[in-house]
Protein backbone atom coordinates (compact mmCIF):
# COMPACT_ATOMS: atom_id res chain seq x y z
CA UNK A 1 0.00 0.00 0.00
CA UNK A 2 0.80 3.93 -0.11
CA UNK A 3 0.79 4.83 2.84
CA UNK A 4 1.46 3.37 6.44
CA UNK A 5 -0.63 0.83 8.06
CA UNK A 6 -1.72 -0.21 11.81
CA UNK A 7 -3.57 -2.86 12.88
CA UNK A 8 -5.96 -3.34 14.65
CA UNK A 9 -7.70 -0.51 14.30
CA UNK A 10 -9.24 -0.84 17.95
CA UNK A 11 -8.47 -3.19 20.38
CA UNK A 12 -10.12 -3.50 24.15
CA UNK A 13 -8.09 -5.56 26.65
CA UNK A 14 -9.05 -6.36 30.39
CA UNK A 15 -6.55 -4.96 33.00
CA UNK A 16 -3.67 -7.05 33.16
CA UNK A 17 -3.81 -8.70 29.15
CA UNK A 18 -0.75 -8.76 26.74
CA UNK A 19 -1.34 -6.69 23.31
CA UNK A 20 0.39 -6.77 20.22
CA UNK A 21 0.32 -3.56 17.80
CA UNK A 22 1.66 -4.28 14.36
CA UNK A 23 2.51 -1.01 12.05
CA UNK A 24 3.68 -1.44 8.02
CA UNK A 25 5.42 1.19 7.13
CA UNK A 26 5.91 2.89 3.70
CA UNK A 27 8.25 0.43 1.69
CA UNK A 28 12.04 1.39 1.58
CA UNK A 29 11.53 4.16 5.15
CA UNK A 30 13.96 3.64 6.95
CA UNK A 31 12.82 5.07 10.33
CA UNK A 32 10.20 3.96 11.92
CA UNK A 33 8.51 6.21 15.30
CA UNK A 34 5.90 4.76 17.49
CA UNK A 35 4.01 7.63 19.40
CA UNK A 36 1.13 7.57 22.30
CA UNK A 37 -1.83 9.79 21.54
CA UNK A 38 -3.86 10.77 24.92
CA UNK A 39 -7.14 11.80 24.60
CA UNK A 40 -7.22 15.70 23.97
CA UNK A 41 -3.47 15.89 23.84
CA UNK A 42 -0.46 15.84 21.26
CA UNK A 43 1.44 12.60 20.29
CA UNK A 44 4.21 12.12 22.97
CA UNK A 45 7.14 10.44 21.41
CA UNK A 46 8.01 6.24 22.49
CA UNK A 47 10.54 5.01 20.65
CA UNK A 48 12.42 5.39 17.51
CA UNK A 49 14.04 2.68 15.20
CA UNK A 50 16.66 3.09 12.21
CA UNK A 51 16.38 0.13 10.38
CA UNK A 52 16.08 -3.11 12.88
CA UNK A 53 18.19 -1.24 15.13
CA UNK A 54 16.23 0.78 18.35
CA UNK A 55 18.37 3.91 18.73
CA UNK A 56 15.74 5.86 21.09
CA UNK A 57 14.00 4.06 23.51
CA UNK A 58 13.63 7.32 26.05
CA UNK A 59 9.73 7.75 25.59
CA UNK A 60 8.68 4.25 26.85
CA UNK A 61 6.66 4.76 30.19
CA UNK A 62 7.51 1.39 31.67
CA UNK A 63 8.81 -2.09 31.17
CA UNK A 64 5.93 -2.94 30.46
CA UNK A 65 6.18 -1.68 27.06
CA UNK A 66 8.67 -3.21 24.69
CA UNK A 67 9.17 -2.67 20.66
CA UNK A 68 10.83 -4.57 17.89
CA UNK A 69 11.44 -4.41 14.56
CA UNK A 70 13.56 -7.33 13.78
CA UNK A 71 14.01 -7.57 10.10
CA UNK A 72 13.67 -3.51 9.60
CA UNK A 73 10.41 -3.70 8.03
CA UNK A 74 7.19 -4.10 10.36
CA UNK A 75 7.16 -3.33 13.94
CA UNK A 76 5.71 -4.78 16.86
CA UNK A 77 4.72 -2.28 19.74
CA UNK A 78 3.98 -4.68 22.44
CA UNK A 79 2.47 -3.82 26.49
CA UNK A 80 2.55 -6.39 29.33
CA UNK A 81 0.19 -6.54 32.04
CA UNK A 82 -1.97 -3.87 30.22
CA UNK A 83 -2.95 -0.88 32.79
CA UNK A 84 -6.14 1.42 32.37
CA UNK A 85 -3.47 4.85 32.04
CA UNK A 86 -2.11 2.58 28.72
CA UNK A 87 -5.69 3.82 27.49
CA UNK A 88 -4.72 5.67 23.99
CA UNK A 89 -4.06 5.75 20.44
CA UNK A 90 -0.69 4.74 19.32
CA UNK A 91 0.47 5.43 16.09
CA UNK A 92 3.22 4.47 13.97
CA UNK A 93 4.92 6.58 11.63
CA UNK A 94 7.71 6.23 8.60
CA UNK A 95 10.06 8.88 7.34
CA UNK A 96 13.27 9.14 4.85
CA UNK A 97 15.75 10.56 7.81
CA UNK A 98 15.31 14.08 7.72
CA UNK A 99 12.67 14.24 6.14
CA UNK A 100 9.02 14.81 7.91
CA UNK A 101 6.87 11.35 8.95
CA UNK A 102 4.54 9.90 8.06
CA UNK A 103 1.56 8.45 10.21
CA UNK A 104 -0.76 5.60 10.32
CA UNK A 105 -4.16 6.01 11.06
CA UNK A 106 -3.34 4.92 14.69
CA UNK A 107 -4.76 1.80 16.98
CA UNK A 108 -7.05 2.84 19.70
CA UNK A 109 -6.59 0.63 23.11
CA UNK A 110 -8.92 0.80 25.68
CA UNK A 111 -8.13 -0.95 28.57
CA UNK A 112 -10.83 -2.14 31.06
CA UNK B 1 15.10 19.37 25.39
CA UNK B 2 13.05 20.86 22.91
CA UNK B 3 9.31 21.94 23.28
CA UNK B 4 6.57 23.74 21.08
CA UNK B 5 3.86 25.84 22.11
CA UNK B 6 0.14 26.41 20.74
CA UNK B 7 -1.48 28.71 23.02
CA UNK B 8 -4.96 28.64 21.50
CA UNK B 9 -6.49 25.90 22.22
CA UNK B 10 -9.63 26.97 19.92
CA UNK B 11 -9.19 29.42 16.97
CA UNK B 12 -13.09 30.31 15.40
CA UNK B 13 -12.92 31.77 11.69
CA UNK B 14 -15.68 32.78 9.30
CA UNK B 15 -15.42 31.36 5.80
CA UNK B 16 -13.50 33.19 3.18
CA UNK B 17 -11.22 34.87 5.76
CA UNK B 18 -7.83 34.65 6.37
CA UNK B 19 -6.62 32.34 9.48
CA UNK B 20 -3.95 32.01 11.52
CA UNK B 21 -2.64 29.23 13.94
CA UNK B 22 -0.06 30.21 16.27
CA UNK B 23 3.06 27.70 17.31
CA UNK B 24 6.42 29.00 19.15
CA UNK B 25 9.46 26.20 19.87
CA UNK B 26 12.14 26.02 21.45
CA UNK B 27 15.10 24.24 20.51
CA UNK B 28 18.71 23.69 20.73
CA UNK B 29 20.38 24.54 17.42
CA UNK B 30 18.76 24.94 14.25
CA UNK B 31 14.90 23.88 14.29
CA UNK B 32 13.08 21.31 11.95
CA UNK B 33 9.73 22.79 11.69
CA UNK B 34 6.57 20.86 10.63
CA UNK B 35 2.17 21.30 10.61
CA UNK B 36 0.30 18.16 10.76
CA UNK B 37 -3.64 18.20 10.39
CA UNK B 38 -5.82 15.84 12.48
CA UNK B 39 -9.38 14.67 10.72
CA UNK B 40 -11.46 12.74 13.39
CA UNK B 41 -10.74 8.96 13.95
CA UNK B 42 -7.91 9.59 11.23
CA UNK B 43 -3.97 9.66 12.18
CA UNK B 44 -1.73 13.15 11.41
CA UNK B 45 -1.88 14.02 7.75
CA UNK B 46 1.52 16.13 7.04
CA UNK B 47 0.67 20.01 5.77
CA UNK B 48 3.99 21.10 5.34
CA UNK B 49 7.70 22.09 6.54
CA UNK B 50 10.72 24.19 7.42
CA UNK B 51 14.25 22.63 6.98
CA UNK B 52 15.96 25.56 6.01
CA UNK B 53 16.22 28.31 2.87
CA UNK B 54 13.16 30.75 2.05
CA UNK B 55 11.35 31.57 5.55
CA UNK B 56 8.10 31.75 3.91
CA UNK B 57 6.75 27.74 3.52
CA UNK B 58 4.21 26.50 1.12
CA UNK B 59 2.37 22.97 1.59
CA UNK B 60 -0.96 21.71 1.42
CA UNK B 61 -4.26 22.50 0.70
CA UNK B 62 -3.07 26.41 0.12
CA UNK B 63 -1.84 26.36 4.17
CA UNK B 64 1.53 28.29 4.49
CA UNK B 65 3.79 29.24 7.03
CA UNK B 66 6.35 31.72 8.69
CA UNK B 67 9.64 31.05 10.28
CA UNK B 68 10.50 33.62 12.52
CA UNK B 69 13.58 32.87 13.84
CA UNK B 70 14.26 35.98 16.17
CA UNK B 71 10.36 35.27 17.53
CA UNK B 72 10.68 31.44 17.99
CA UNK B 73 7.69 31.34 15.37
CA UNK B 74 6.56 29.29 13.22
CA UNK B 75 2.95 29.89 12.93
CA UNK B 76 0.35 28.99 9.94
CA UNK B 77 -1.54 30.65 7.62
CA UNK B 78 -4.04 30.45 4.71
CA UNK B 79 -5.55 33.59 2.77
CA UNK B 80 -9.01 32.30 2.34
CA UNK B 81 -10.63 29.76 5.19
CA UNK B 82 -12.67 27.00 3.71
CA UNK B 83 -15.35 25.35 6.26
CA UNK B 84 -13.33 21.84 5.22
CA UNK B 85 -10.61 23.30 7.21
CA UNK B 86 -11.82 22.56 10.12
CA UNK B 87 -9.78 20.02 11.93
CA UNK B 88 -7.30 19.74 14.98
CA UNK B 89 -4.04 21.24 14.23
CA UNK B 90 -0.57 20.38 15.63
CA UNK B 91 2.67 22.19 15.49
CA UNK B 92 6.22 19.87 15.93
CA UNK B 93 9.96 20.49 15.82
CA UNK B 94 12.75 18.76 16.02
CA UNK B 95 16.71 19.32 16.35
CA UNK B 96 19.86 18.68 14.54
CA UNK B 97 20.57 15.03 15.35
CA UNK B 98 17.28 14.02 16.78
CA UNK B 99 15.07 12.58 14.80
CA UNK B 100 11.68 12.58 17.56
CA UNK B 101 9.43 14.87 16.39
CA UNK B 102 8.10 17.01 19.92
CA UNK B 103 4.83 18.41 19.42
CA UNK B 104 2.28 21.02 20.27
CA UNK B 105 -1.02 20.35 22.54
CA UNK B 106 -2.93 20.89 19.36
CA UNK B 107 -5.49 23.93 18.02
CA UNK B 108 -8.88 23.16 17.02
CA UNK B 109 -9.80 25.54 14.20
CA UNK B 110 -13.20 25.94 13.45
CA UNK B 111 -14.39 27.78 10.19
CA UNK B 112 -18.06 29.05 10.63
CA UNK B 113 -19.81 29.41 7.00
Amino acid sequence: GAGVSQSPRYKVAKRGQDVALRCDPISGHVSLFWYQQALGQGPEFLTYFQNEAQLDKSGLPSDRFFAERPEGSVSTLKIQRTQQEDSAVYLCASSLRIYEQYFGPGTRLTVT
Amino acid sequence: AQSVAQPEDQVNVAEGNPLTVKCTYSVSGNPYLFWYVQYPNRGLQFLLKYITGDNLVKGSYGFEAEFNKSQTSFHLKKPSALVSDSALYFCAVRGLGNEKLTFGTGTRLTIIP
